[in-house]
This record gives structure tokens, C-alpha cells and sequence, in this order.
């Protein structure tokens, strides 16, 4: 069975550049994350989707982040423009239920370089 | 907020055995603990969940005492390949919705 597919694995952009991430979840899986991972920290929630509906976008910074999962499936996180400090690993992760004793599927993440 | 303390890093030899602690003081009584292990330049895996006294699978065991504030992964027999990074996990609910908080997670690093 395929896991959670991201794309790209790198991307280098300079700052105030647009950059896009794509996740396809493990078939099935209603729920989807995208998380950030500094280096050397654990990652953090930037939004939650349950199908097609964001459930938790709290911790996403609204003014430059965007996110989609139009039919419930993929996904794709936008950054616009990109600021140095957005250097980081975007993993996706999707889970087939919500929930505290859900299992979180992660990918490998895309590693964005900001210029 | 719930928040975790794991140590930082730990350094093991192979063959032994690898306890981890982590301290979450304000875990809701209804709430889970969960462990993932990193490697670099890969996702978080799922290793282990319990919520009280003992879990165990085929790659560790989970201790849980009485009172939930702690909570210790035990990984047998470790090898080179358990170098990696373990985040211990439990749940946040005050945005009004479940989510984990991952926290810096410990640096197991296994020696030959």
C-alpha cells in the first residue's frame, strides 16, 4: 500500500517568492495535517482537514498560508511570499479518523530553503 | 496547554535495553499517550500508544504508572538502526479541538 506522497522533496526559492506543497494522503484517510519542523524542534500543526472541511487552522499564519483539500482527497499548502524564516520541513501526515487514539501516517516532507 | 519533558539526547550501546522518560503533568484524564520515532530527512512513525499501566508490541513497551504523569518507552535490545529521534506525545483540547503537541523529542543515539 502506498503511503502519504509529498511533492516536492526540496525546493529553493528566494524570499518573496510564491512556493506550493502537495500532499496525497493514503487512500482512505478522511483526516489530513500539514505540520512545519524547524530544525531541531518537533513538528508543529499548521492546519487539520476532515475531508474537505479545515477543522483546526489556528496555528496557520493566515496572512501568507494558504491550504486546500477541494475534493477531500490531495492537498496543497501555498506560501505567498515567502519570508527567510519559513525555511523549514512541511510534512503532511493523514490519519483514517481524528481523535485521541488516532495513528498518523507522515510523509517524507518537502524541505523549502528560503533565500 | 499540555506540554511534555523528555531529555534531550541519550546515548546507548547495542544490545541494550533503552528506557525514555517522559513527564506530562497535565495530561487530561481521558487522554492517550503516544510515542514516534524520527529518522532524518524522513516523517515521524508511530511506535506505541497506551493509556495506563502497560502496552507492548513487537518493536517496544510503553510503561504507565498509577497516576499518568509520566510515562516510560522501553525499547529492547537496541541496534544501530534505533538512532533516531523519539517524541513522546498527549493531547491538547483548549483550541476546542484534539490535536498533538509535538514537543523537542530525545536523540537516542546507538553506538556500536
Amino acid at each position: 500500500e502506498a503511503g502519504v506522497v509529498q511533492s516536492p522533496r526540496y525546493k529553493i526559492i528566494e524570499k518573496k517568492q510564491p512556493v506550493a506543497f502537495w500532499c496525497n494522503p493514503i487512500s482512505g484517510h478522511n483526516t489530513l495535517y500539514w505540520y512545519r519542523q524547524n530544525l531541531g524542534q518537533g513538528p508543529e500543526l499548521l492546519i487539520r482537514y476532515e475531508n474537505e472541511e479545515a477543522v483546526d487552522d489556528s496555528q496557520l499564519p493566515k496572512d501568507r498560508f494558504s491550504a486546500e483539500r477541494l475534493k477531500g482527497v490531495d492537498s496543497t499548502l501555498k506560501i505567498q511570499p515567502a519570508e527567510l524564516g519559513d525555511s523549514a520541513v512541511y510534512l503532511c501526515a493523514s490519519s483514517e479518523r481524528q481523535g485521541r487514539y488516532n495513528e498518523q501516517f507522515f510523509g517524507p516532507g518537502t524541505r523549502l530553503t528560503v533565500l | 496547554l499540555a506540554k511534555t519533558t523528555q531529555p534531550i539526547s541519550m546515548d546507548s550501546y547495542e544490545g541494550q535495553e533503552v528506557n525514555i522518560t517522559c513527564s506530562h503533568n497535565n495530561i487530561a484524564t481521558n487522554d492517550y499517550i503516544t510515542w514516534y520515532q524520527q529518522f532524518p530527512s524522513q516523517g515521524p512513525r508511530f511506535i506505541i500508544q497506551g493509556y495506563k499501566t502497560k502496552v507492548t508490541n513487537e518493536v517496544a513497551s510503553l510503561f504507565i504508572p498509577a497516576d499518568r504523569k509520566s510515562s516510560t518507552l522501553s525499547l529492547p535490545r537496541v541496534s544501530l538502526s534505533d538512532t533516531a529521534v523519539y517524541y513522546c506525545l498527549v493531547g491538547d483540547e483548549t483550541s476546542g479541538t484534539y490535536k498533538y503537541i509535538f514537543g523537542t523529542g530525545t536523540r537516542l543515539k546507538v553506538l556500536a
